[in-house]
């Protein structure tokens, strides 16, 4: 059973900072992983997709990683700002198009 | 060019009435997908529509929930009747078929559904 797990449940750093966001998963038979953000009382915005052939992903300040092998996935905030307090999730994407999610991390960027 | 819309965006209801939510896919996206957040849980797959077929519905909790994709555009999703442990988000989302399950997901802002 595909289980997903986010590390840390909860992150504060001072903006400017980078930091890494990661994400398990227990079963390496994945078509793809996609990260979103969720800001309170919003939808799911995504954020990067990446295909179980590709290894890395990189929107602006953004860069995914996904190692199927070792189960692991990051995601990279470069120069982080307020504007980046969200809630991020990764899912990773079977076969039958089941989406299994994470539980999340909470991510606040201090001014 | 619009997103996956939903509505309503929250409804507040009584235990053991009807609701229904409705998703608006992005135009030519053929597959559509339900989910929803209980409190406090993760993110849960319901079903997964093809067009007006479903393709998967292994996530349906149990017979009160009822999804319809009539003509494969829009889709309902309803409660009926409703109870206390329903309440959460409902999320929609749709994906073009690229083939190879290559496509992305594009989520709406999510029915937040309360039961009193």
């Amino acid at each position: 059973k595909q289980e997903v797990t986010q590390i840390p449940a909860a992150l504060s750093v001072p903006e400017g900072e980078n930091l890494v966001l990661n994400c398990s998963f227990t079963d390496s038979a994945i078509y793809n992983l996609q990260w979103f953000r969720q800001d309170p009382g919003k939808g799911l915005t995504s954020l990067l997709l990446i295909q179980s052939s590709q290894r890395e992903q990189t929107s602006g300040r953004l860069n995914a990683s996904l190692d199927k092998s070792s189960g692991r996935s990051t995601l990279y905030i470069a120069a982080s700002q307020p504007g980046d307090s969200a809630t991020y999730l990764c899912a990773v994407i079977l076969g039958n198009y089941q989406l299994i999610w994470g539980a999340g991390t909470k991510l606040i960027i201090k001014p | 060019e619009a997103g996956v819309t939903q509505f309503p965006s929250h409804s507040v209801i009584e235990k053991g009435q009807t609701v229904t939510l409705r998703c608006d896919p992005i135009s030519g996206h053929d597959n559509l997908y339900w989910y929803r957040r209980v409190m406090g849980k993760e993110i849960k797959f319901l079903l997964h529509f093809v067009k007006e077929s479903k393709q998967d519905e292994s996530g349906m909790p149990n017979n009160r929930f009822l999804a319809e994709r009539t003509g494969g555009t829009y889709s309902t999703l309803k409660v009926q009747p409703a109870e206390l442990e329903d309440s959460g988000v409902y999320f929609c989302a749709s994906s073009q078929d690229l083939g190879l399950h290559t496509g992305e997901l594009f989520f709406g802002e999510g029915s937040r559904l309360t039961v009193l």
